[in-house]
């Protein structure tokens, strides 16, 4: 079964850092580009950040460059995003996702809540 | 970035009825639309891509059309499990971006 799973939510304050994870199974991992796509609680969807199949290339959003980083092992088909001076409007449920074109493997998704 | 506009905002109908949702690209993204549906508390899921293309597993009342600027998912004879908001997006401008959603309803 092709499947993503993500790990690493949590809550955290204002200016801290959070690692998120994705375990990848079901398919070659590294035949893939990879994203990470978020949603605020109530609002639509946002992607984030994505990443080549061997690592080579990275983009983010605007809002987030600078800030996060995302990195792949291709050797323990994980995906991680690297988040660090987390602002209020990172608050969020970010879902890792398999690109194919259109993004069409997504995971359950994991919370980011930044709050004092 | 290209902004997508769905619309209605909201879609009410009766179980058989047909759903016509839109999306409109602020300037022409080609047939490199996809669909997404996103039941409450659920990730999305994938039901369409490059404008028409059904998605593996996805029912056939579902159907896209579309290219250029103005796109279009309907779905034939509305289910009750169809309940969702409904989500377009772009993949061929950087960065990629999703409409604002449609809910779907039951009357």
């Amino acid at each position: 079964e092709v499947q993503l799973v993500e790990s690493g939510g949590g809550l955290v304050q204002p200016g801290g850092s959070l690692r998120l994870s994705c375990a990848a199974s079901g398919f070659n991992f590294n035949n893939y580009w990879m994203s990470w796509v978020r949603q605020a609680p109530g609002k639509g969807l946002e992607w984030v950040a994505n990443i080549k199949e061997d690592g080579s290339q990275k983009y983010y959003v605007d809002s987030v460059r600078g800030r996060f980083s995302i990195s792949r092992d291709n050797s323990k088909n994980s995906l991680d995003m690297h988040m660090k001076n987390l602002r209020v409007e990172d608050t969020a449920v970010y879902y890792c996702v398999r690109e194919a074109g259109a993004f069409d493997i997504w995971g359950q998704g994991t919370m980011v809540t930044v709050s004092s | 970035e290209v902004v997508l506009t769905q619309s209605p905002a909201t879609l009410s109908l009766s179980p058989g009825e047909r759903a016509t949702l839109s999306c409109r690209a602020s300037q022409s993204v080609s047939s490199y639309v996809a669909w997404y549906q996103q039941k409450p508390g659920q990730a999305p899921r994938l039901l369409i891509y490059d404008a028409s293309s059904r998605a593996t597993g996805i029912p056939a009342r579902f159907s896209g059309s579309g290219s250029g600027t103005d796109f279009t998912l309907t779905i034939s004879s509305l289910e009750t499990e169809d309940i969702a908001v409904y989500y377009c997006q772009q993949r061929i401008k950087w960065p990629p971006t999703f409409g604002q959603g449609t809910k779907v309803e039951i009357k």
